[in-house]
């Protein structure tokens, strides 16, 4: 399967801890995307990538977030001291601007972080 | 900026039925529009997209889009729903050229009746 797939798929943590989440997009997709979804809402960015350099952030992205993709192919979501507002599904997706489909957005199954 | 409103919460249909699924964006300029579905628990799979072109989209699973610019709508359609099609329905609005700020709505969440 050559979708986008994110790794772990779900993530319990206690309130504090530092998680880390892992996204390997579409293999010839150059920009990555992070999203958090709240229960009954639709998806918000965080950040995208294009490559390896991160090139926008969403003020949802708080000083705690940090995202790297450092060989411009899988991406890694860190949340340090988190907090239990930070319990969300977090979506990674992919695209590749210049083919056809250029514009959309390919989502990963996500990974469901809950704080206790 | 975009923004995207679907105002209806939840609908519940009986299988076999027809469906449209209504959003409204807000956007100064062309925009593209998309719709995905996601079954509970999973990630969101790309049913169709407007970039240009005809207004009427055909796409996956038997599911089209109108894109009608003098209503900035773009409402999802099914002839007749499937009990799988039950799931949460996202239209999303993006920037033609700047597609990294693409902006969902809160969702649709459908219920297909036996």
């Amino acid at each position: 399967d050559t979708g986008v797939s994110q790794n772990p798929r779900h993530k319990i943590t206690k309130r504090g801890q530092n998680v880390t989440f892992r996204c390997d997009p579409i293999s010839e997709h150059n920009r990555l995307y992070w999203y958090r979804q709240t229960l009954g809402q639709g998806p918000e960015f965080l950040t995208y990538f294009q490559n390896e350099a991160q090139l926008e952030k969403s003020r949802l992205l708080s000083d705690r977030f940090s995202a790297e993709r450092p060989k411009g192919s899988f991406s890694t979501l860190e949340i340090q001291r988190t907090e239990q507002g930070d319990s969300a599904m977090y979506l990674c997706a992919s695209s590749f601007p210049g083919l056809a489909d250029s514009e959309a957005q390919y989502f990963g199954p996500g990974t469901r972080l809950l704080v206790l | 900026a975009q923004s995207v409103t679907q105002p209806d919460i939840h609908i519940t249909v009986s299988e076999g039925a027809s469906l449209e699924l209504r959003c409204n964006y807000s956007y100064g300029a062309t925009p593209y529009l998309f719709w995905y579905v996601q079954s509970p628990g999973q990630g969101l799979q790309l049913l169709l997209k407007y970039f240009s072109g005809d207004t009427l989209v055909q796409g996956i699973k038997g599911f089209e889009a109108e894109f009608k610019r003098s209503q900035s709508s773009f409402n999802l359609r099914k002839p007749s729903v499937h009990w799988s099609d039950a799931a949460e329905y996202f239209c999303a609005v993006g920037e033609a050229g700047n597609n990294n700020d693409m902006r969902f709505g809160a969702g649709t969440r459908l219920t297909v009746k036996p």
